[in-house]
């Protein structure tokens, strides 16, 4: 079946750091491939998306690549600020199949 | 943005009490779901809709049924509820096929 695999958190980085979460994946085919934050004490909303690939997905300064060559959508940015501190989580989406998402990563990012 | 209200947004109960909480929907899509999300599992996935009426079971559905009698309304009852039930549900929304989730803003449920 279908999987998602996220970095263990949380993740601690201080203000403007370089913030890189890894996510690799197993499906069949080509899955859509996506992003979701959660800030605290909402639902998770979609952060980015990538459906083919080789495909960038981009978004308030996050960045993640659709690499089938090594099944991976590492979700990167290259200046953190307080504000993105929050739980990420990576997610496939294959066809209509339901979609997998990762256990999540806690961020916090200190001044 | 979708939609999506969940109601209601905080309930305590008592072990072996009936519990329903309500999705409610906006955007008239097709696909609702019903998750639970608790420490070191992420998201697990209860119980989903692709139609009026038409419901399907995920991981976790024991202990929990589901109705959906019109497009705009999902509703996740426990039909006694355990403490093990104590979590956070999210509701979500989409069009299927490879589109976005679109999720409420959960129901904090405490089972004591």
């Amino acid at each position: 079946g279908n999987s998602v695999t996220q970095m263990e958190g949380p993740v601690t980085l201080s203000e403007e750091a370089f913030l890189t979460i890894n996510c690799t994946y197993t499906a069949t085919g080509y899955p859509s491939l996506f992003w979701y934050v959660q800030y605290p004490g909402e639902g998770l909303q979609l952060l980015l998306k990538a459906t083919k690939a080789d495909d960038k997905g981009s978004n308030k300064g996050f960045e993640a690549t659709y690499r089938k060559e090594t099944t991976s959508f590492h979700l990167e940015k290259g200046s953190v600020q307080v504000s993105d501190s929050a739980v990420y989580f990576c997610a496939l989406s294959r066809g209509y199949q339901k979609v997998t998402f990762g256990t999540g990563t806690k961020l916090q990012v200190i001044p | 943005d979708a939609g999506i209200t969940q109601s209601p947004r905080h309930k305590v109960t008592e072990t072996g009490t009936p519990v329903t909480l309500r999705c409610h929907q906006t955007e008239n899509h097709r696909y609702m779901y019903w998750y639970r999300q608790d420490p070191g599992h992420g998201l697990r996935l209860i119980h989903y809709s692709y139609g009026v009426k038409d419901t399907d079971k995920g991981e976790v559905s024991d202990g929990y049924s589901v109705s959906r009698s019109k497009t705009e309304d999902f509703l996740l009852t426990l039909e006694s509820a355990t403490s093990s039930q104590t979590s956070v549900y999210f509701c979500a929304t989409d069009q299927g096929r490879e589109e976005t989730q679109y999720f409420g803003p959960g129901t904090r449920l405490l089972v004591l």
